[in-house]
């Protein structure tokens, strides 16, 4: 079965640089998560679309954007980059069939800022 | 503010049955969901419960009461495999999802 595909798996950045991570949900999902999840920590909700259209925000910082494009693919823009923003970002994807809110989760991508 | 309250850590012998408690305080509550996350790992659903009461799947069960803000995962004849941290995590409404620091298990032979 197609899982969500996230990319890259890996990046390395330096401060005050750019970063784009990239999120492929499951095909026919119309939900997208993004969580930041810090060593040793719980994911933290970042931002969420439904149907390509930002439903709900967390505690994403203000340098942080994302958007949903009309593929169902989801991008994290993350900008003037910190030495706090090393962590896994997580991007899942729900189906809402049934009403249920189950995520599926995809690898995530291992961001480290040096 | 928001919370979700777990125990850090548990520990039981494989074949036993561990339960893993979950309180919340949170805005809006539209269901509590549970995951698994081995290390280096993405989260797992696990079970999801909307309405009071237990849900059973496999060897995993999880409970809801919402009148006390309280559910449990229980996790029956445990494997070494089951060992791993599990959040709850509340919708706290449209799309948003609050998840608990996790309750690491660790489980011995």
């Amino acid at each position: 079965a197609a899982g969500v595909i996230q990319s890259p798996r890996h990046l390395i950045k330096e401060k005050r640089e750019t970063a784009t991570l990239k999120c492929y949900p499951i095909p026919r999902h119309d939900t997208v998560y993004w969580y930041q999840q810090g060593p040793g920590q719980d994911p933290q909700f970042l931002i969420s679309f439904y149907e390509k259209m930002q439903s709900d925000k967390g505690s994403i910082p203000d340098r942080f954007s994302a958007q949903q494009f009309s593929d169902y693919h989801s991008e994290l823009n993350m900008s003037s980059l910190e030495l706090g923003d090393s962590a896994l970002y997580f991007c899942a994807s729900s189906p809402l069939a049934g009403g249920t809110y189950e995520q599926y989760f995809g690898p995530g991508t291992r961001l480290t800022v040096t | 503010g928001q919370s979700l309250e777990q125990p850090s850590e548990v520990t039981a012998v494989e074949g036993a049955i561990v339960q893993i408690n979950c309180t919340y305080q949170t805005s809006g509550f539209y269901g509590l969901s549970w995951y698994q996350q081995h290390d280096g790992g993405a989260p797992t659903f696990l079970s999801y419960n909307a309405l009071d009461g237990l849900e059973e799947t496999g060897r995993f069960s999880s409970f809801l009461s919402r009148s006390d803000s309280y559910g449990y995962l229980l996790l029956q004849e445990l494997q070494m495999k089951d060992s791993a941290s599990y959040f709850c995590a509340v919708n706290t409404g449209g799309f948003k999802t609050i998840f608990g620091a996790g309750t690491r298990l660790f489980v011995k032979a």
